[in-house]
């Protein structure tokens, strides 16, 4: 597709549960971001991938989120044993390169995963 | 880090006003962008304005790179200009801080 596909749109799951979320960015962008928005709440960076290199990890809650993008395209977020606090709006962007210097670099961003924890 | 505050929080506006939005940031910055997120939640850029002016139709935007912060200018508001506005920086590590938002409704 042309933009940033996220999947799936809307997931409810217990509290203790494991989720998976699914990033698919547009091809050939070499950066990919994840964010979470709070319900009301600005954005808050999670991790950053840019092409093979290792990713920045350091927004990461605990350690019961981890993310991994195989290929250098598709990424998954993993939230293990989830929790209350976790229900958010997920938000996946991919940019062509991780030094955006002008508008053409700019971040796309996918239409996000709400996830809801019971 | 570096600390991102807009202004005003909310607005309401008559179809046809003008308004500005404001971005303070705490420290320079490599980039800065400006994104409005519709009802709907998606999120669109807007500008990507380090410093400088730019124009994008009734859009506009200016940053005072040397003074910290960024304005955001909406001409003759539409219903659909209503959402959510945030301005996000790079302080250089690549982690965009984004700010807390505008959050605009525009009245027909």
């Amino acid at each position: 597709g042309a933009g940033v596909s996220q999947s799936p749109s809307n997931k409810v799951t217990e509290k203790g549960k494991d989720v998976e979320l699914r990033c698919d960015p547009i091809s050939g962008h070499t950066a990919l971001y994840w964010y979470r928005q709070s319900l009301g709440q600005g954005l808050e960076f999670l991790i950053y991938f840019q092409g093979n290199s290792a990713p920045d990890k350091s927004g990461l809650p605990s350690d019961r989120f981890s993310a991994e993008r195989t290929g250098g395209s598709v990424s998954t977020l993993t939230i293990q044993r989830t929790q209350q606090e976790d229900s958010a709006v997920y938000l996946c962007a991919s940019s062509l390169v991780a030094t955006i210097q002008s508008s053409t670099d700019t971040q796309y961003f996918g239409p996000g995963t709400r996830l809801t924890v019971l | 880090g570096i600390q991102v505050e807009q202004s005003p929080p909310d607005l309401i506006l008559q179809e046809g006003a003008n308004s500005t939005l404001r971005c303070n940031f705490s420290d320079s910055v490599n980039n800065l962008q400006w994104f409005h997120q519709n009802p709907w939640g998606q999120l669109i850029n807007l500008f990507y304005i380090p410093s400088g002016t730019k124009q994008n139709g009734r859009l506009s935007a200016t940053t005072v790179a040397t003074e910290r912060y960024s304005l955001l200018y909406i001409s003759s508001s539409q219903t659909t200009d209503s959402g959510v506005y945030f301005c996000a920086v790079d302080g250089g590590t690549y982690k965009y801080i984004f700010g807390t938002g505008t959050r605009l409704k525009v009245l027909a």
